[in-house]
Protein backbone atom coordinates (compact mmCIF):
# COMPACT_ATOMS: atom_id res chain seq x y z
CA UNK A 1 0.00 0.00 0.00
CA UNK A 2 0.80 3.84 -0.50
CA UNK A 3 0.59 6.54 1.67
CA UNK A 4 0.80 10.52 1.30
CA UNK A 5 0.93 12.66 4.47
CA UNK A 6 0.20 16.53 4.70
CA UNK A 7 -0.05 17.60 8.09
CA UNK A 8 -0.04 21.30 8.03
CA UNK A 9 -3.34 22.44 8.37
CA UNK A 10 -2.95 25.80 6.69
CA UNK A 11 -0.38 28.28 5.23
CA UNK A 12 -0.13 32.16 5.01
CA UNK A 13 2.71 33.35 3.11
CA UNK A 14 3.35 37.23 2.32
CA UNK A 15 3.21 37.96 -1.30
CA UNK A 16 6.36 37.97 -3.04
CA UNK A 17 8.19 35.45 -0.60
CA UNK A 18 8.56 31.72 -0.79
CA UNK A 19 7.00 29.02 0.76
CA UNK A 20 7.60 25.65 1.35
CA UNK A 21 4.38 22.62 1.52
CA UNK A 22 5.23 20.12 3.19
CA UNK A 23 4.62 16.15 1.78
CA UNK A 24 5.95 12.55 2.92
CA UNK A 25 5.27 9.27 1.48
CA UNK A 26 5.61 5.70 2.01
CA UNK A 27 5.56 2.86 -0.60
CA UNK A 28 6.51 -0.29 -1.29
CA UNK A 29 7.28 0.03 -5.23
CA UNK A 30 10.78 0.71 -5.95
CA UNK A 31 9.55 2.30 -9.17
CA UNK A 32 7.32 5.35 -8.27
CA UNK A 33 6.04 9.42 -9.26
CA UNK A 34 5.64 12.37 -6.92
CA UNK A 35 2.95 14.46 -8.48
CA UNK A 36 1.52 18.56 -7.10
CA UNK A 37 -1.84 19.70 -7.71
CA UNK A 38 -3.48 23.09 -7.12
CA UNK A 39 -7.06 23.63 -6.64
CA UNK A 40 -8.29 27.13 -6.89
CA UNK A 41 -11.98 27.75 -5.65
CA UNK A 42 -13.23 26.58 -8.90
CA UNK A 43 -12.39 22.77 -8.05
CA UNK A 44 -10.55 22.25 -10.86
CA UNK A 45 -7.05 20.24 -10.34
CA UNK A 46 -4.26 21.99 -11.87
CA UNK A 47 -0.86 19.66 -12.04
CA UNK A 48 2.07 21.61 -11.07
CA UNK A 49 4.82 19.34 -11.03
CA UNK A 50 6.29 15.62 -10.93
CA UNK A 51 9.15 14.17 -9.92
CA UNK A 52 10.41 10.40 -10.45
CA UNK A 53 12.20 8.11 -8.16
CA UNK A 54 15.14 7.53 -10.26
CA UNK A 55 15.40 11.14 -11.18
CA UNK A 56 19.12 12.49 -9.68
CA UNK A 57 18.10 16.35 -10.08
CA UNK A 58 15.15 17.84 -8.20
CA UNK A 59 12.45 19.00 -10.71
CA UNK A 60 11.55 22.46 -11.50
CA UNK A 61 8.90 24.36 -13.26
CA UNK A 62 8.81 27.86 -13.52
CA UNK A 63 7.93 29.58 -9.59
CA UNK A 64 7.42 25.62 -8.53
CA UNK A 65 10.56 23.23 -7.60
CA UNK A 66 10.08 19.77 -6.26
CA UNK A 67 12.99 19.51 -3.03
CA UNK A 68 13.12 15.21 -3.16
CA UNK A 69 14.73 13.67 -0.46
CA UNK A 70 14.31 10.00 -1.13
CA UNK A 71 16.17 8.85 2.16
CA UNK A 72 13.98 10.76 4.18
CA UNK A 73 10.51 10.00 2.03
CA UNK A 74 9.89 13.17 1.77
CA UNK A 75 8.92 15.67 -1.33
CA UNK A 76 8.18 19.33 -0.62
CA UNK A 77 6.91 21.98 -2.76
CA UNK A 78 8.36 25.05 -2.85
CA UNK A 79 6.85 28.24 -4.56
CA UNK A 80 9.07 31.25 -5.25
CA UNK A 81 7.78 35.02 -5.15
CA UNK A 82 4.27 33.90 -4.18
CA UNK A 83 1.00 35.82 -5.91
CA UNK A 84 -2.06 36.47 -4.83
CA UNK A 85 -3.00 33.87 -7.08
CA UNK A 86 -1.17 31.10 -5.44
CA UNK A 87 -4.18 31.55 -2.78
CA UNK A 88 -5.57 27.41 -3.06
CA UNK A 89 -5.88 23.95 -2.16
CA UNK A 90 -2.21 21.85 -2.74
CA UNK A 91 -2.16 18.67 -2.76
CA UNK A 92 0.81 15.96 -3.16
CA UNK A 93 0.09 12.83 -4.87
CA UNK A 94 1.95 9.39 -6.06
CA UNK A 95 1.73 6.34 -8.15
CA UNK A 96 3.69 3.20 -8.31
CA UNK A 97 4.38 0.75 -10.81
CA UNK A 98 2.97 -2.32 -9.65
CA UNK A 99 -0.91 -3.49 -9.21
CA UNK A 100 -2.88 -1.47 -6.74
CA UNK A 101 -0.29 0.69 -6.43
CA UNK A 102 -0.62 2.37 -9.95
CA UNK A 103 -3.53 4.47 -9.18
CA UNK A 104 -3.04 7.86 -7.71
CA UNK A 105 -3.20 8.22 -4.06
CA UNK A 106 -3.60 12.08 -3.00
CA UNK A 107 -2.76 13.65 0.40
CA UNK A 108 -5.51 15.53 2.45
CA UNK A 109 -4.14 19.00 0.93
CA UNK A 110 -2.65 22.19 2.47
CA UNK A 111 -4.55 25.45 2.41
CA UNK A 112 -2.50 28.06 1.16
CA UNK A 113 -3.23 31.86 1.54
CA UNK A 114 -1.41 34.67 0.15
CA UNK A 115 -1.46 38.01 1.89
CA UNK A 116 -0.93 41.42 -0.06
CA UNK B 1 -8.88 20.56 -28.29
CA UNK B 2 -8.06 17.35 -26.05
CA UNK B 3 -9.52 17.25 -21.92
CA UNK B 4 -12.18 15.88 -20.17
CA UNK B 5 -15.82 16.40 -20.32
CA UNK B 6 -17.82 15.96 -17.29
CA UNK B 7 -21.54 16.40 -17.17
CA UNK B 8 -23.58 17.95 -15.54
CA UNK B 9 -21.89 19.86 -13.66
CA UNK B 10 -24.65 20.21 -11.06
CA UNK B 11 -27.05 18.08 -10.18
CA UNK B 12 -29.79 17.57 -7.57
CA UNK B 13 -31.55 14.22 -6.89
CA UNK B 14 -33.99 13.52 -4.66
CA UNK B 15 -32.88 10.15 -1.80
CA UNK B 16 -33.49 6.96 -3.46
CA UNK B 17 -32.78 7.62 -6.80
CA UNK B 18 -29.56 6.13 -9.08
CA UNK B 19 -27.93 8.98 -11.01
CA UNK B 20 -25.29 8.57 -13.67
CA UNK B 21 -22.12 11.16 -14.16
CA UNK B 22 -20.60 11.26 -17.45
CA UNK B 23 -17.06 11.46 -18.58
CA UNK B 24 -15.61 11.52 -21.43
CA UNK B 25 -12.01 11.72 -22.76
CA UNK B 26 -10.33 12.38 -26.12
CA UNK B 27 -6.60 11.99 -24.86
CA UNK B 28 -6.09 8.41 -26.59
CA UNK B 29 -5.22 7.34 -22.80
CA UNK B 30 -5.83 4.08 -21.45
CA UNK B 31 -6.79 4.93 -17.62
CA UNK B 32 -9.41 6.43 -16.10
CA UNK B 33 -10.43 7.40 -12.55
CA UNK B 34 -13.16 8.76 -10.71
CA UNK B 35 -12.11 10.44 -7.34
CA UNK B 36 -14.63 11.59 -4.61
CA UNK B 37 -14.07 14.88 -2.71
CA UNK B 38 -15.60 16.34 0.62
CA UNK B 39 -15.56 19.79 1.78
CA UNK B 40 -12.19 20.53 2.91
CA UNK B 41 -10.92 16.85 2.50
CA UNK B 42 -8.78 15.29 -0.19
CA UNK B 43 -9.27 13.25 -2.80
CA UNK B 44 -10.66 9.66 -2.48
CA UNK B 45 -10.50 7.17 -5.19
CA UNK B 46 -14.26 5.26 -6.06
CA UNK B 47 -13.13 2.97 -9.10
CA UNK B 48 -10.41 2.52 -11.83
CA UNK B 49 -10.03 1.16 -14.95
CA UNK B 50 -6.60 0.62 -16.65
CA UNK B 51 -8.19 -0.97 -20.03
CA UNK B 52 -11.47 -1.27 -21.98
CA UNK B 53 -13.77 -3.72 -19.91
CA UNK B 54 -11.92 -3.71 -17.06
CA UNK B 55 -12.30 -1.83 -13.86
CA UNK B 56 -11.08 -2.34 -9.91
CA UNK B 57 -12.62 -0.68 -6.82
CA UNK B 58 -10.64 1.89 -5.38
CA UNK B 59 -10.90 2.86 -1.66
CA UNK B 60 -14.51 3.84 -1.20
CA UNK B 61 -16.79 2.02 -4.21
CA UNK B 62 -19.37 0.81 -2.02
CA UNK B 63 -23.10 2.33 -3.57
CA UNK B 64 -21.28 3.28 -6.70
CA UNK B 65 -20.80 1.30 -10.12
CA UNK B 66 -18.73 1.43 -13.02
CA UNK B 67 -18.40 0.47 -16.72
CA UNK B 68 -16.17 0.72 -19.59
CA UNK B 69 -17.09 -0.13 -22.57
CA UNK B 70 -15.23 2.80 -24.58
CA UNK B 71 -11.82 3.66 -23.94
CA UNK B 72 -13.35 6.88 -24.36
CA UNK B 73 -15.94 6.88 -21.37
CA UNK B 74 -16.07 5.71 -17.86
CA UNK B 75 -19.31 6.70 -16.58
CA UNK B 76 -20.30 6.59 -13.09
CA UNK B 77 -24.04 5.46 -11.17
CA UNK B 78 -24.26 6.55 -7.71
CA UNK B 79 -26.95 4.25 -6.40
CA UNK B 80 -29.36 4.81 -4.00
CA UNK B 81 -27.09 2.07 -1.77
CA UNK B 82 -24.63 5.58 -1.20
CA UNK B 83 -25.36 6.64 2.03
CA UNK B 84 -24.25 10.19 1.69
CA UNK B 85 -23.45 10.71 -1.85
CA UNK B 86 -23.35 14.49 -1.84
CA UNK B 87 -20.21 15.34 -3.09
CA UNK B 88 -17.84 16.72 -5.88
CA UNK B 89 -17.03 14.73 -8.05
CA UNK B 90 -13.79 14.52 -10.26
CA UNK B 91 -13.22 12.15 -13.47
CA UNK B 92 -9.17 11.94 -14.41
CA UNK B 93 -7.17 10.08 -17.06
CA UNK B 94 -3.57 9.06 -17.90
CA UNK B 95 -1.03 6.89 -20.06
CA UNK B 96 -0.30 3.91 -18.01
CA UNK B 97 2.87 3.72 -16.17
CA UNK B 98 3.62 6.01 -12.84
CA UNK B 99 5.49 8.71 -14.54
CA UNK B 100 2.39 9.70 -16.62
CA UNK B 101 0.33 12.88 -14.55
CA UNK B 102 -3.73 12.69 -14.37
CA UNK B 103 -5.28 14.96 -15.96
CA UNK B 104 -8.50 16.09 -14.56
CA UNK B 105 -12.62 16.78 -15.79
CA UNK B 106 -13.78 20.06 -14.36
CA UNK B 107 -16.07 17.90 -11.55
CA UNK B 108 -19.50 17.49 -10.77
CA UNK B 109 -21.15 18.85 -7.60
CA UNK B 110 -23.93 16.28 -6.90
CA UNK B 111 -26.48 17.35 -4.15
CA UNK B 112 -28.95 14.82 -2.56
CA UNK B 113 -32.35 17.00 -1.41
Amino acid sequence: AQKITQTQPGMFVQEKEAVTLDCTYDTSDPSYGLFWYKQPSSGEMIFLIYQGSYDQQNATEGRYSLNFQKARKSANLVISASQLGDSAMYFCAMRGNTGANSKLTFGKGITLSVRP
Amino acid sequence: DGGITQSPKYLFRKEGQNVTLSCEQNLNHDAMYWYRQDPGQGLRLIYYSQIVNDFQKGDIAEGYSVSREKKESFPLTVTSAQKNPTAFYLCASSNRGYTGELFFGEGSRLTVL
